[in-house]
């Protein structure tokens, strides 16, 4: 099993709907990250969370929120999903970062229609 | 603010040695991380480095110079699987990584 599972891994939607993308780990990491992909752009940090009492904002967070439920779960959300939230979406997680170290889960592709 | 440039597309043959550079400014720099990706999977760290100098794992390597704001990966004995996007990343004093745009590699038999 991958240390660091993203649900679901492919999503159509629409305008309007209300969606949540999950992430689970078992790295026993305290930190993740929500960050998300599109072409010729990088990967662009929504959020981050340094601990289960730890939420902080990234390059981009307008229009998503997170959840972190517990120390292995951490949810991103997207109240009212527009069309330019169609993305490639990554959920990370690492330890202090002293080795420049994230480990990245599978991805989850969202089209919002 | 935070910025880092690296080459959008870079195009090598087998068993070459290709460099893609990246520059960066960043407030509270800690290291410079690159990571590798096929074809929109996860990405997979390949090197870290904190201090100025070289560091190499295998066939690649990884240089910084933080007087110059600047690294580079050296990828030796290049091989076709080595085709795909490559990403530098820095750690700043915030405590998380910001990425660059990626550069495209392609490799040619």
């Amino acid at each position: 099993d991958a240390d660091v599972t993203q649900t679901p891994r492919n999503r159509i939607t629409k305008t309007g709907k209300r969606i949540m993308l999950e992430c689970s780990q078992t790295k026993g990491h305290d930190r993740m990250y929500w960050y998300r992909q599109d072409p010729g752009l990088g990967l662009r940090l929504i959020y981050y969370s340094f601990d289960v009492k730890d939420i902080n904002k990234g390059e981009i967070s307008d229009g998503y929120s997170v959840s972190r439920q517990a120390q292995a779960k951490f949810s991103l959300s997207l109240e009212s999903a527009i069309p330019n939230q169609t993305a490639l979406y990554f959920c990370a997680t690492s330890d202090l970062l002293a080795t420049g170290e994230l480990f990245f889960g599978e991805g989850s592709r969202l089209t919002v229609l | 603010g935070q910025s880092l440039e690296q080459p959008s597309e870079v195009t090598a043959v087998e068993g070459a040695i290709v460099q893609i550079n990246c520059t960066y400014q960043t407030s509270g720099f800690y290291g410079l991380s690159w990571y590798q990706q096929h074809d929109g999977g996860a990405p997979t760290f390949l090197s870290y480095n904190a201090l100025d100098g070289l560091e190499e794992t295998g066939r690649f390597s990884s240089f910084l110079s933080r007087s110059d704001s600047y690294g580079y990966l050296l990828l030796q004995e290049l091989q076709m699987k080595d085709s795909a996007s490559y990403f530098c990343a820095v750690r700043n004093q915030g405590g998380k990584l910001i990425f660059g745009q990626g550069t495209e590699l392609s490799v040619k038999p």
